[in-house]
């Protein structure tokens, strides 16, 4: 069975500090996609950024990065300075290749504040 | 504007009475999704189709049904015997590579 862990419930932030959010996750699959998604607070899931599990390289997309480590199976992800439209429910969620069901992680709420 | 459309935004429902959440995508995908997700909580897949006329069920199916007559659309009825359906209503739909893009959503509550 598969399990992804958002050790953080919620993280407060000033505007400009970066914020990093922990995703630990469990799979038997060798071959799986991991992603970030937020929720702002009008609900819509808004896909962020996807990993698979044979590429390790960590990435940077504007604001956004992500630290993807095999060997202790985390999926870490950073918003650098962050800004108040950044404040949702952010979601990590493992999916392995070619299946149907999202496991997602309970969410960290994170907090920005002016 | 390609994407994925859910009504209505909010929908209440008596004791008793079977709903109908819709969902509808226009980006040609083929695989379509149902997740409810309760307050603080992730989301949890209901029922799940892969192609027109055939779908399965997911980790909390009963209580719900669906039916997918065609690509673009993928209703979802509440039935009367879903104890507790008060709960915020996701549909997605599925890309390439394996994942999965979501609708605005649906809020129903029980009277």
């Amino acid at each position: 069975a598969q399990k992804v862990t958002q050790a953080q419930t919620e993280i407060s932030v000033v505007e400009k500090e970066d914020v990093t959010l922990d995703c630990v996750y469990e799979t038997r699959d060798t071959t799986y996609y991991l992603f970030w998604y937020k929720q702002p607070p009008s609900g819509e899931l808004v896909f962020l950024i996807r990993r698979n599990s044979f590429d390790e390289q960590n990435e940077i997309s504007g604001r956004y990065s992500w630290n993807f480590q095999k060997s202790t199976s985390s999926f870490n992800f950073t918003i650098t300075a962050s800004q108040v439209v950044d404040s949702a429910v952010y979601f990590c969620a493992l999916i392995k290749a070619a299946g149907n069901k999202l496991t997602f992680g309970g969410g960290t709420r994170v907090l920005v504040k002016p | 504007d390609g994407g994925i459309t859910q009504s209505p935004k909010y929908l209440f429902r008596k004791e008793g009475q079977n709903v109908t959440l819709s969902c509808e995508q226009n980006l040609n995908h083929d695989a379509m999704y149902w997740y409810r997700q309760d307050p603080g909580q992730g989301l949890r897949l209901i029922y799940y189709s892969q192609i027109v006329n055939d779908f399965q069920k997911g980790d909390i199916a009963e209580g719900y049904s669906v039916s997918r007559e065609k690509k673009e659309s993928f209703p979802l009825t509440v039935t009367s015997a879903q104890k507790n359906p008060t709960a915020f209503y996701l549909c997605a739909s599925r890309g390439f590579p394996d994942t999965q893009y979501f609708g605005p959503g649906t809020r129903l509550t029980v009277l």
